[in-house]
């Protein structure tokens, strides 16, 4: 049974700073992993998704890396904004493929 | 525009009453999705279908009933409301199923509240 966990549940960072999220499965044999930003009273909105043959994607300041063999995924953020301020989710297919199994998230604060 | 279109946004009701979730999608995605969000147990998959007139079970379905008679449409229905059934519930679609590499993508979501 695919699980996802996400440390840590919440931080909170300057300005400025560069930073981590990290993202742990329990089922190695996935496809891909996905990457999700949720801010209050919003729906999620995709970052990026890797593919199981990829070992990163980027997109602007955000570069996420996927190591299946240790089943661990991690998620770098650049220079950290305010409106970087949100909940990321990371999510992974169960071991059938017809569901997103999703982590609980980790909300981060920046301040200016 | 295009998008999902979640109705209604909040919604308050009774105990035993039933209440129908709306989905209206307009990228023609063959897969769509429903969830819900609680604190202390995140997102869960409650139905998903594949294509119009194919649905299939999540994780949390009972007290829930889906159905999809168009590709764009897929109407959530709870039965007989719980007070357990008080969440979040997301909509969602993907152009391809989870296995295929294409992103889902979410509607803004319908706050319920079973008093």
């Amino acid at each position: 049974k695919q699980e996802v966990t996400q440390i840590p549940a919440a931080l909170s960072v300057p300005e400025g700073e560069n930073l981590v999220l990290n993202c742990s499965f329990t089922d190695s044999a996935i496809y891909n992993l996905q990457w999700f930003r949720q801010d209050p009273g919003k729906g999620l909105t995709s970052l990026l998704l890797i593919q199981s043959s990829q070992r990163e994607q980027t997109s602007g300041r955000l570069n996420a890396s996927l190591d299946k063999s240790s089943g661990r995924s991690t998620l770098y953020i650049a220079a950290s904004q305010p409106g970087d301020s949100a909940t990321y989710l990371c999510a992974a297919p169960n071991q059938a493929g017809t569901a997103l199994i999703f982590g609980k998230g980790t909300t981060l604060s920046v301040s200016s | 525009d295009a998008g999902i279109t979640q109705s209604p946004r909040y919604k308050i009701t009774e105990t035993g009453r039933q209440v129908t979730l709306m989905c209206h999608q307009t990228w023609s995605h063959s897969y769509m999705f429903w969830y819900r969000q609680d604190l202390g147990h995140g997102l869960r998959l409650i139905y998903y279908s594949a294509a119009a007139d194919i649905t299939d079970k999540g994780e949390v379905p009972d007290g829930y009933v889906v159905s999809r008679s168009k590709t764009e449409n897929f109407p959530l229905t709870l039965e007989s409301a719980t007070r357990s059934q008080t969440s979040v519930y997301f909509c969602a679609s993907s152009g391809t199923g989870y296995t295929y590499n294409s992103p889902l993508h979410f509607g803004n979501g319908t706050r319920l509240t079973v008093t």
